[in-house]
């Protein structure tokens, strides 16, 4: 069964510092993983989207990595603002058609 | 170019109703397909739409059926509400199985 598992579940750091979320996966075949932030009742946006071959992808502050060797990937975040404060969601695509398998997020608050 | 739109924003209903969530996809994009969220759960998928046909479904009952318009409009519609179909309800369309793009859901609470 395919699946993705993040931690932590959620975190509080202050503004200004940095932080990393983990996804493990266990998706197969795998496509491609992506990153997606979620404001709270709103639709998740795209931060980063990353196939086989790629190790690592920025999006500005964002910075997410991939071992497909581990089946791991990590999403850092420098220099926090409180408008970060949102749910990550770690996304696996195992097919061509876009079959997505959603982790249950990590929820971020970022404290002033 | 507008995003992914979806209507109601909000939605509330009673047990045993039906009821319709509507869907515009992106500028160009021909692929919808629908999810459920939880509150406090990542989204779990419910089908997938494409040349208006359910292309892919995932683990939902017949109550949850779907519709694609010529224009790659979609519809979902859930029949019999239960308590447990209170969600946002996420649309996301694509093209060709590329990369997914969300609308901004809609709420609804069946009470």
């Amino acid at each position: 069964k395919n699946q993705v598992e993040q931690s932590p579940q959620s975190l509080i750091i202050l503004e200004g510092k940095n932080c990393t979320l983990q996804c493990n996966y266990t998706v197969s075949p795998f496509s491609n993983l992506r990153w997606y932030k979620q404001d709270t009742g709103r639709g998740p946006v795209s931060l980063t989207i990353m196939t086989f071959s790629e190790n690592t992808k920025s999006n500005g502050r964002y910075t997410a990595t991939l071992d497909a060797d581990t089946k791991q990937s990590s999403l850092h975040i420098t220099a926090s603002q409180l408008s970060d404060s949102a749910s990550y969601i770690c996304v696996v695509s195992d097919s061509g058609y876009s079959t997505l398998t959603f982790g249950k997020g990590t929820m971020l608050l970022v404290s002033p | 170019d507008a995003g992914v739109t979806q209507s109601p924003t909000h939605l509330i209903k009673t047990r045993g109703q039906q009821v319709t969530l509507r869907c515009s996809p992106k500028s160009g994009h021909d692929t919808v397909s629908w999810y459920q969220q939880a509150l406090g759960q990542g989204p779990q998928f419910i089908f997938q739409y494409y040349e208006e046909e359910e292309r892919q479904r995932g683990n939902f009952p017949d109550r949850f059926s779907g519709h694609q318009f010529p224009n790659y409009s979609s519809e979902l519609n859930v029949n019999a509400l239960l308590l447990g179909d209170s969600a946002l309800y996420l649309c996301a369309s694509s093209l060709a199985g590329g990369n997914e793009f969300f609308g901004p859901g809609t709420r609804l609470t069946v009470l």
